[in-house]
């Protein structure tokens, strides 16, 4: 079976950094897009950035509002994405979604792991 | 704001059908696969639609989806009181060099 973790949520400052990881497992990792997708308290899903696989060139893409602020990376040889957040702002504050991505569609995702901005 | 958009929500009584729409524009819908998923509150979110009208894996076909130009539909019949959920479309958009959803339809089975 399918099985996407994410880890590493919790409550950071304004302006601070975190870093989130996704284990994943039960598919061919090495050859997998991932992407991260958030949820806001009260909103719909938003998008945040993909990996292609190393086959890919490991090319990475991100929505507008993280761009220059947000990395995607990933370790084949753990099963495991990363999504290194930075200069975070309140907006920011939201369940983070790790997802098996179908080239075109999120085929699989985690449970989420919930990030919150505050001073 | 949304790359694409849906109507806030939606209701029909059990064993009714409902359409959920989706609008998008020729750099998301038009040229790129829809997707859809449905997600309710507090757990993962799942994928039912892939490719326009590709029902996923273990997806009953009591859901349907189709695209013409920039829109796309997801049908759902027999409606039952387990679908109660969030719907979300989603598309590339290459305009953006970004991934999109649409704000989501709450469904609700009266």
């Amino acid at each position: 079976d399918v099985q996407l973790v994410e880890s590493g949520g919790g409550l950071v400052k304004p302006g601070g950094s975190l870093r989130l990881s996704c284990a994943a497992s039960g598919f061919n990792f090495n050859a997998a897009w991932m992407s991260w997708v958030r949820q806001a308290p009260g909103k719909g899903l938003e998008w945040v950035g993909r990996i292609k696989s190393k086959g890919g060139g490991e090319t990475t893409d991100y929505s507008a509002p993280v761009k220059g602020r947000f990395s995607i990376s990933r370790d084949d040889s753990k099963n495991t994405i990363y999504l290194q957040m930075n200069s975070l702002k309140t907006d920011d504050t939201a369940v983070y979604f790790c997802t098996w991505t179908g080239y075109t569609y999120l085929q699989s995702w985690g449970q989420g792991t919930l990030v919150t901005v505050s001073s | 704001q949304s790359v694409l958009t849906q109507p806030p929500s939606v209701s029909a009584a059990p064993g009714q059908k409902v359409t959920i729409s989706c609008s998008g524009s020729s750099s998301n819908i038009a040229n790129n696969y829809v997707s859809w998923y449905q997600h309710v509150p507090g757990t993962a979110p799942k994928l039912l639609i892939y490719e326009n009208n590709k029902r996923h894996s273990g997806i009953p076909d009591r859901f349907s989806a189709s695209k013409s130009g920039t829109s796309a539909t997801l049908d759902i019949t027999g409606l039952q009181t387990g679908d109660e959920a969030d719907y979300y479309c989603g598309a590339w958009d290459s305009s953006l060099s970004a991934g999109g959803f649409g704000g989501g339809t709450k469904l609700t089975v009266l």
